[in-house]
């Protein structure tokens, strides 16, 4: 099946600073990749949509210039968090599908930690 | 606007007794619906999925699911549970989009415990 890795799995950082997570399709080519954050013991929330080389588009809510994603190729996503404040700690997901598919493929999650 | 209903936020089952696990969507047309399951501080992994034909669908780990338009349900289901089975499971609703994928919108999931 197709594979989503993500990197790092566990990142700390302090207050003010920024955080890059890479979200990376190993095997397939990544059309359309989704940034999820999902707080503990809760559902996931869909962050932004984004298609290779073009801007992301953000769900209702969510800060574009705060959360701001890259898909500069087929198989690399970016999220940075910039300016990170502890309420930015959580779990973020992201998922990669390629042209046509029906189904998204989960990479294993980053956990943030914003001190 | 489409959405998920999960009603149990847990269950708990003893080994080897059936499951089931409700969902109830609602989307204003044909609806693609999934299951996933996730283990602690993991992602996601497909357990199946729903387009269309037949309505009860064969999935990964001995997972099935029936759906059910006029209920807007779309239940999981497995006959004999295993303790490896223990993990939160979510059910989500796409829409599908024209460069690939579903925007998918999770219900909040069900904590499933098993005894041993």
């Amino acid at each position: 099946g197709a594979v989503v890795s993500q990197h790092p799995s566990r990142v700390i950082c302090k207050s003010g600073t920024s955080v890059k997570i890479e979200c990376r399709s190993l095997d397939f080519q990544a059309t359309t990749m989704f940034w999820y954050r999902q707080f503990p013991k809760q559902s996931l929330m869909l962050m932004a949509t984004s298609n290779e080389g073009s801007k992301a588009t953000y769900e209702q809510g969510v800060e574009k210039d705060k959360f701001l994603i890259n898909h500069a190729s087929l198989t690399l996503s970016t999220l940075t968090v910039t300016s990170a404040h502890p309420e930015d700690s959580s779990f973020y997901i992201c998922s990669a599908t390629g042209g046509g598919w029906y189904e998204q493929y989960f990479g294993p999650g980053t956990r943030l930690t914003v001190t | 606007a489409q959405s998920v209903t999960q009603p149990d936020i847990h269950i708990t089952v003893s080994e080897g007794a059936s499951l089931e696990l409700r969902c109830n969507y609602s989307y204003g047309a044909t609806p693609y619906l999934f299951w996933y399951v996730q283990s602690p501080g993991q992602g996601l992994q497909l357990l199946l999925k729903y387009f269309s034909g037949d309505t009860l669908v064969q999935g990964i780990k001995g997972f099935e699911a029936e759906f059910k338009r006029s209920q807007s349900s779309f239940n999981l289901r497995k006959p004999s549970v295993h303790w490896s089975d223990a993990a939160e499971y979510f059910c989500a609703v796409g829409a599908f989009l024209m460069g690939g994928g579903n925007k998918l919108t999770f219900g909040t999931g069900t904590q499933l415990k098993v005894e041993l």
